[in-house]
């Protein structure tokens, strides 16, 4: 099985920062990666697909990047809305499998 | 708009099955891989596994002996059953629509997530 690895599993932060969260594959899964968002209480909502391709109604300051094993998520300026927690996903091969989150708090 | 609803039981002895139900609203069920996954505090999002709208299935090895999908496409419901449940089965569980086109696989559309508690 494929295991994702994200790092780090938390920080602090304040709004308009520039934030970036990193994802390493334990094999190449070329562009097979994608970011969500979950806020307490709620599903993930998905960001970023395909590495790179942002999903329609994100707003800008979200990007990402990589491919084969390493992958980031940035939000350019962090907006207060932003405060959640983040996962990546590969979908390379089955099973499916995400990265333990990084929770993005304020400071 | 798509929209997917999950429901069932929120307690669960243990050693018996537990069984959920995804609604999906807004689109026919027949083209979709609709997968379920599950959260819980200790093991993060899991992949449980997931079916096409024409029966294919495609399970988690970690849980494929104890789980089933099944799919009604004249109610546009999804379900699923895990068997022999333990207090490691409680989690929040949740249905997720798989899309496949020209790019990789994401879930683009999520149900609200149902907890589920194994406990005597």
């Amino acid at each position: 099985d494929i295991q994702m690895t994200q790092s780090p599993s938390s920080l602090s932060a304040s709004v308009g920062d520039r934030v970036t969260i990193t994802c390493r594959a334990s094999q190449s899964i070329s562009s097979h990666l994608n970011w969500y968002q979950q806020k307490f209480g709620q599903a993930p909502k998905l960001l970023i697909y395909a590495a790179s391709t942002l999903q329609s109604g994100v707003p800008s300051r979200f990007s990402g990047s990589g491919s084969g094993t390493d992958f980031t998520l940035t939000i350019s300026s962090l907006q207060p809305e932003d405060f959640a927690t983040y996962y990546c996903q590969q979908s390379y091969k089955t099973p499916r499998a995400f990265g333990q989150g990084t929770k993005v708090e304020i400071k | 708009q798509v929209q997917l609803q999950e429901s069932g039981p929120g307690l669960v002895k243990p050693s018996e099955t537990l069984s959920l139900t995804c609604t999906v609203s807004g689109a026919s069920i027949d083209t979709y891989y609709l997968s379920w996954l599950r959260q819980s505090p200790g093991k993060g999002l899991e992949w449980i596994g997931y079916m096409h709208g024409s029966g294919i299935t495609n399970y988690n090895p970690s849980l494929r002996s104890r789980v089933a999908m099944s799919v009604d496409t004249a109610k546009n419901q999804f379900s699923l059953e895990v068997r022999s449940v333990t207090t490691a089965d409680t989690a929040v569980y949740f249905c997720a629509r798989e899309v496949l086109s020209r790019f990789p696989p994401y879930f683009d559309s999520w149900g609200q997530g149902t907890l589920v508690t194994v406990s005597s």
